[in-house]
């Protein structure tokens, strides 16, 4: 069975530093990709960003970047210069490669930025 | 392009009573997938659907049960609510297996 596990279920940053998401999953796969998710507390899930595991390159999208440790099966997510609306629920996930859609994921990182 | 929408947004039941929640993908995507989202239990996969027919579906009983039309809408139904079943479900949608799901605002179901 896969799983994400998400170690830390709060943390906090100050506006404008840059804060680390930890992440580790555990799949006997070779091929599936990663995702982290925000959830503010309009509830609606949005995607920051994926990573496919045959990539080796790690995925960045303007101030979210992660550091993806295929071995180690890690997949942190970094937010550089952290905004007020940064303020959320990240969810880490987890996909198979093919055959379904299902995601597996985290129990989550609640993270808040203060002023 | 409209994003995923859900029906209704907020839902108020009595044990016992059945309901049924729904969801339109985006506009070209023909994947939908449920999720179950509670303080306890976080995010569980529910089931989902492509082109009308269930692909998978995750560890829940039966009175959780699921449709896709061929518009690519989809519906869950629970029926014989328990007090357990309070949750925020939320629904997401893909344009294919290779490609990320965009979620819906979810509908928050309070059984009392």
């Amino acid at each position: 069975a896969q799983t994400v596990t998400q170690s830390q279920p709060e943390m906090s940053v100050q506006e404008a530093e840059t804060v680390t998401l930890s992440c580790t999953y555990d799949t006997s796969e070779n091929n599936y990709y990663l995702f982290w998710y925000k959830q503010p507390p309009s509830r609606q899930m949005i995607l920051v960003i994926r990573q496919e595991a045959y990539k080796q390159q790690n995925a960045t999208e303007n101030r979210f970047s992660v550091n993806f440790q295929k071995a180690a099966k890690s997949f942190s997510l970094k937010i550089s210069d952290s905004q007020l609306g940064d303020t959320a629920m990240y969810f880490c996930a987890l996909k198979s490669e093919g055959g379904s859609e299902k995601l597996v994921f985290g129990k989550g990182t609640k993270l808040t930025v203060n002023p | 392009k409209a994003g995923v929408t859900q029906t209704p947004r907020y839902l108020i039941k009595t044990r016992g009573q059945q309901v049924t929640l729904s969801c339109s993908p985006i506009s070209g995507h023909r994947s939908v997938s449920w999720y179950q989202q509670t303080p306890g239990q976080g995010l569980q996969f529910l089931f989902e659907y492509f082109s009308e027919t269930q692909r998978n579906k995750g560890n829940f009983p039966g009175r959780f049960s699921g449709r896709q039309f061929s518009n690519s809408r989809s519906e869950m139904n629970v029926s014989t609510l328990e007090l357990g079943d309070s949750a925020l479900y939320l629904c997401a949608s893909s344009a294919g297996l290779a490609n990320t799901q965009y979620f819906g605002p979810g509908t928050r179901l309070t059984v009392l």
